[in-house]
């Protein structure tokens, strides 16, 4: 079975600029999550789909990140303008079921390096 | 006090002994419990999740204490391979939070 997908795995950019990545997760599975994960933390959730709806989006700094998932399947998650405070790991994970919390897989992650 | 709070150690413990370390949580209407593991510069794998009644696994056992709000993970005859980064994740008012991870390394 495929693992959850991510792309680039590595993106340098300079501060200002805009930045997107891709995530494709595991066949069948309902809810998506991204995560920004800082060197030495634990994963931020970001904003959690269940299916094409977003379940939460509290923490999602909306005037620079956005974040969609229009088919129900994979999903984009996008920085404009990035600030050097957005430089971390930002994970794509999914779990099977919708409506409780469950096994998380996660992808490989973007490292991002704002300069 | 934050929500989920976990010692980052660095946790040195030889090869063969048993560790054990803990996650609180400030939430006591947190239902779901989960340790995951972390390989450096790699992503979070689920490691077991947490019951009311505990549970074990080979080596590791997980317990939750509602009454003292925290949950824990014991390590038996730990092996090279079990040094990595061990994560909490939980529910909190609907959101899900980790834990920033407690770092174990195990020396021959």
């Amino acid at each position: 079975e495929a693992g959850v997908a991510q792309s680039p795995r590595y993106k340098i950019i300079e501060k200002r600029q805009s930045v997107a990545f891709w995530c494709n997760p595991i066949s069948g599975h309902a809810t998506l999550y991204w995560y920004q994960q800082i060197l030495g933390q634990g994963p931020k959730l970001l904003i959690q789909f269940q299916n094409n709806g977003v379940v939460d989006d509290s923490q999602l700094p909306k005037d620079r990140f956005s974040a969609e998932r229009l088919k129900g399947v994979d999903s984009t998650l996008k920085i404009q303008p990035a600030k050097l405070e957005d430089s971390a790991v930002y994970l794509c994970a999914s779990s099977l079921e919708a409506g409780v919390v469950s096994e998380q897989y996660f992808g490989p992650g973007t490292r991002l390096t704002v300069t | 006090r934050k929500e989920v709070e976990q010692d980052p150690g660095p946790f040195n413990v030889p090869e063969g002994a048993t560790v054990a370390f803990n996650c609180t949580y400030s939430n006591s209407a947190s239902q779901s419990f989960f340790w995951y593991r972390q390989d450096c510069r790699k992503e979070p794998k689920l490691l077991m999740s947490v019951y009311s009644s505990g549970n074990e696994d080979g080596r590791f056992t997980a317990q939750l204490n509602r009454a003292s709000q925290y949950i824990s993970l014991l390590i038996r005859d730990s092996k090279l391979s079990d040094s990595a980064t061990y994560l909490c994740l939980m529910d909190s008012n609907y959101q899900l939070i980790w834990g920033a991870g407690t770092k174990l390394i195990i020396k021959p």
